[in-house]
């Protein structure tokens, strides 16, 4: 079965420094993609980035890149240049056949001042 | 474009009654998800409709649990009766995309309360 592994329940950045959230994932499938959102506490899902597993080049959109380690099945998201509005949960997810994505525990991020 | 709306934002209920939650999905999305998100976990699939065909509820507590998706637009997730663990987030999400990427577009959720 497909499993999706954020081990760090919290993490701390300074504002304007760049940050690095964990993902791992489990999967036999040969083609997959792999998901980042972020979740304000008003509660929405924001979509953030996106990775195929046949891209050959780690998927960037703005501040936000994915450093994509086929190998060793993880996809770390980084945000570069922090700001306080950066602060959220994070999760990352697979996406399955058929389209439904299995998401991993989050990752709660607080940026400082 | 308009996002996807749910309503009620909240909802605050005793356990054994029964609830809806209603979802409007972007326009001309033909895929429509319900998640549960119990505090502290990610969301998990109770049920994904192709229009108003059910593609997934393997997830679903079907003994308390319905939804439907009406002329493959709008749609309600009902629970009845409600117990203490149906506390959560309830997240409606709408894709459109036929290509592989199948991004998701999520409401602001429901929030409810069971006690």
């Amino acid at each position: 079965a497909q499993k999706i592994t954020q081990t760090q329940p919290g993490m701390f950045v300074q504002e304007k420094e760049a940050v690095t959230l964990d993902c791992t994932y489990d999967t036999s499938d040969p083609s997959y993609g792999l998901f980042w959102y972020k979740q304000p506490s008003s509660g929405e899902m924001i979509f953030l980035i996106y990775q195929g597993s046949y891209d050959q080049q780690n998927a960037t959109e703005g501040r936000y890149s994915l450093n994509f380690q086929k190998a060793r099945k993880s996809a770390n998201l980084v945000i570069s240049a922090s700001q306080l509005g950066d602060s959220a949960m994070y999760f990352c997810a697979m996406r399955e056949e058929g389209g439904k994505l299995i998401f991993g525990q989050g990752t709660e991020l607080s940026v400082k001042p | 474009e308009a996002g996807v709306a749910q309503s009620p934002r909240y909802k605050i209920i005793e356990k054994r009654q029964s609830v809806a939650f209603w979802c409007n999905p972007i326009s001309g999305h033909a895929t429509l998800y319900w998640y549960q998100q119990i505090l502290g976990q990610g969301p998990k699939l109770l049920i994904q409709f192709q229009n108003n065909g059910v593609v997934d509820d393997s997830q679903l507590p079907k003994d308390r649990f319905s939804a439907e998706r009406l002329k493959g637009v709008d749609s309600t997730l009902k629970i009845q009766p409600a117990k203490l663990e149906d506390s959560a987030v309830y997240l409606c999400a709408s894709s459109s995309r036929t290509v592989f990427i199948y991004e998701q577009y999520f409401g602001p959720g429901t929030r409810l309360t069971v006690t």
